[in-house]
């Protein structure tokens, strides 16, 4: 049983519009979140993370929005560059546990 | 160091082979995990180390699988008798602390084949 999600499996931008990757996640202890993104034959690289006690982080071009109630959190990218196109992850932990849960990625494709 | 260094990048290996992979974590990092990727982009989590103790082996097949974080060298992951399906990219990440609220840095990867 997944608990971690991402429905989509890809995604096209336009170049300098607004990229947005949806995560949801379906045990309501998980406590911290973080989301990855992947080049081809490279590690994940870490991104952007959130708390379970905050709604909203933000970093540069990134942000990250977490709607406990519905179980749900999205990536914001603004705006989006070609360098960005990777796969990105979320995950997600239990409290009292670094056993992160991946999502199965989904692949952005910033067009030019 | 300042990354996680894992080694090999690419290693092959005949069906009923051994397989070791090594891992040197982030300087100052106490925390070592190692993940499975396999198909469709699926991380399963094997085992993680509080220095040279196993803190979570949930994730690690036990018949085959064995891992190791002793002091002052590489962790390792070990793979006795390969099978096809242990074909996957093996990632190995670091982390300062060992509860969630901290961020965990992946190595490259070591991309395992069993031919």
């Amino acid at each position: 049983d997944q608990q971690v999600k991402q429905n989509s499996p890809s995604l096209s931008v336009q170049e300098g519009r607004i990229s947005i990757l949806n995560c949801d996640y379906t045990n309501s202890m998980f406590d911290y979140f973080l989301w990855y993104k992947k080049y081809p034959a490279e590690g994940p690289t870490f991104l952007i993370s959130i708390s379970s006690i905050k709604d909203k982080n933000e970093d540069g071009r990134f942000t990250v929005f977490l709607n406990k109630s519905a179980k749900h959190l999205s990536l914001h990218i603004v705006p989006s560059q070609p360098g960005d196109s990777a796969v990105y992850f979320c995950a997600a932990a239990p409290p009292g546990t670094y056993k992160y849960i991946f999502g199965t990625g989904t692949r952005l494709k910033v067009l030019a | 160091g300042e990354e996680v260094a894992q080694t090999p990048k690419h290693l092959v290996r005949g069906e009923g082979q051994k397989a070791k992979l090594y891992c040197a974590p982030i300087k100052g990092h106490s925390y070592v995990f190692w993940y499975q990727q396999v198909l469709k982009n699926e991380f399963k989590f094997l085992i993680s180390f509080q220095n040279e103790n196993v803190f979570d082996e949930t994730g690690m097949p036990k018949e085959r699988f064995s891992a190791k974080c002793l002091p002052n060298s590489p962790c390792s992951l070990e793979i006795q008798a390969t099978k096809l399906e242990d074909s996957a990219v093996y990632f190995c990440a670091s982390s300062q602390s060992g509860f969630s609220g901290n961020t965990i840095y992946f190595g490259e990867g070591s991309w395992l084949t069993v031919v």
